[in-house]
């Protein structure tokens, strides 16, 4: 019964493709985020959605958008693919926000 | 602006050594911290946490930190860490707009057999 469930695990595609990535969490939490982790392990917050209200950091490209079909999902999908889009992405859950939060598996994203 | 720092970017120890890394924060009033570990090609796990109450908390796997407020310090410690320490360490807290959970940059610890 995996808490926060990411797919796909891996995910390799060429520059200027659209992709998605799923998240979903079984924990009743009423908070979900979207990390991007780099090759040196820094991890950004890239969105923080809760209660309907999503909460971006300036700094993402619009690009990047999630969407929130219900509580327990949140997608994020990626326009126009670029190379320096390669990561790890991480979804999160929390039951608020400011308690813990409790991490997918990860997707490596591979943009060639 | 707020911030949580980690200025130790890399560790290593040899199995049975102390260790500590620090974590400082940049921001007032409520403060909630937490440290998580990523070991190698996995996702972050919890170690522990503070709310408030007892500056010293403990976490899994022997790990403890201790929340000094007049140095906005959360310091990671164990006192004997062995190999299956290896791992990334972050310090986080919820901060800024919509109080996103936010990380450090990070700790590699490289424990030596």
């Amino acid at each position: 019964d995996t808490a926060v469930s990411q797919t796909p695990k891996y995910l390799v595609t060429q520059m200027g493709n659209d992709k998605s990535i799923k998240c979903e969490q079984n924990l009743g939490h009423d908070t979900m985020y979207w990390y991007k982790q780099d090759s040196k392990k820094f991890l950004k917050i890239m969105f923080s959605y809760n209660n309907k209200e999503l909460i971006i950091n300036e700094t993402v490209p619009n690009r990047f958008s999630p969407k929130s079909p219900d509580k327990a999902h949140l997608n994020l999908h990626i326009n126009s693919l670029e190379l320096g889009d390669s990561a790890v992405y991480f979804c999160a859950s929390s039951q608020s926000v400011n308690t813990e939060a409790f991490f997918g598996q990860g997707t490596r994203l591979t943009v060639v | 602006a707020q911030s949580v720092s980690q200025h130790n970017h890399h560790v290593i120890l040899s199995e049975a050594a102390s260790l500590e890394l620090g974590c400082n924060y940049s921001y007032g009033g409520t403060v909630n911290l937490f440290w998580y570990v990523q070991y190698p090609g996995q996702h972050l796990q919890l170690l522990l946490k503070y709310f408030s109450g007892d500056p010293l908390v403990k976490g899994i796997k022997g790990f403890e930190a201790e929340f000094i407020k007049s140095k906005f310090s959360f310091n990671l410690r164990k006192p004997s860490v062995q190999w299956s320490d290896t791992a990334e360490y972050f310090c986080a807290s919820p901060m800024g707009a919509g109080n996103m959970l936010t990380f450090g940059g990070g700790t590699r610890l490289m424990v030596k057999p």
